[in-house]
């Protein structure tokens, strides 16, 4: 079955910390991959996306990912956190055709710590 | 914003009772989806309409229906709530519905069933 795993629940890192969010997926096939954001009693935003152009992919407010198949993994980073960084992070996957619905993971709660 | 339009944001109601939530998707999306997010589950994709027609089904009750309609709106229709129904309900819509678009989330819907 199509997954995807995020390690830790809870993240906690201190202001002008690096960042670093994991995800890794479940594939025979390349896969789409994203990141999204939900700040409290709000949506889910898209902070980027990989699909097959470069491994590295630059996201909004300072974050990127680095796609790596050997690994099956999409980490999620930020060379500095900021104190508006303090959400609930969900990696996300889908596997081509015309079915584009999402697979989540269970989420990573940051948590930044002046 | 998203441009992802969802109606009601709150509702409290009744086990047995039956709610319809609706969705407007961005303009000039075609394809609209339908997640429910709560504590124990996460992240649970329902189903995917494109431009009016059932795309794919995931983790949707028997209980619960969806359709989209020309003006290319949703709606979700939930009936004989039980207490375990009670979850954020997001809407979201695609250009095309295929994979490795990005997908939109409005802001939810919270249904609390008592």
């Amino acid at each position: 079955a199509q997954s995807v795993t995020q390690l830790g629940s809870h993240v906690s890192v201190s202001e002008g910390a690096l960042v670093l969010l994991r995800c890794n997926y479940s594939s025979s096939v390349p896969p789409y991959l994203f990141w999204y954001v939900q700040y409290p009693n709000q949506g889910l935003q898209l902070l980027l996306k990989y699909t097959s152009a470069a491994t590295l992919v630059k996201g909004i407010n300072g974050f990127e990912a680095e796609f790596k198949k050997s690994e099956t993994s999409f980490h999620l980073t930020k060379p500095s956190a900021h104190m508006s960084d303090a959400a609930e992070y969900f990696c996300a996957v889908s596997y081509g055709g015309s079915q584009g619905n999402l697979i989540f993971g269970k989420g990573t709660k940051l948590s930044v710590k002046p | 914003d998203s441009g992802v339009t969802q109606t009601p944001k709150h509702l409290i109601t009744a086990t047995g009772q039956r709610v319809t939530l609706r969705c407007s998707p961005r303009s000039g999306d075609l394809s609209v989806y339908w997640y429910q997010q709560s504590l124990d589950q996460g992240l649970q994709f329902l189903i995917q309409y494109y431009n009016g027609e059932e795309r794919a089904k995931g983790n949707i009750l028997e209980r619960f229906s969806a359709q989209q309609f020309p003006d290319l709106h949703s709606e979700l229709n939930l009936s004989s709530l039980e207490l375990g129904d009670s979850a954020l309900y997001f809407c979201a819509s695609s250009r095309d519905g295929s994979s490795g678009n990005t997908i939109y989330f409005g802001e939810g819907s919270w249904l609390t069933v008592v």
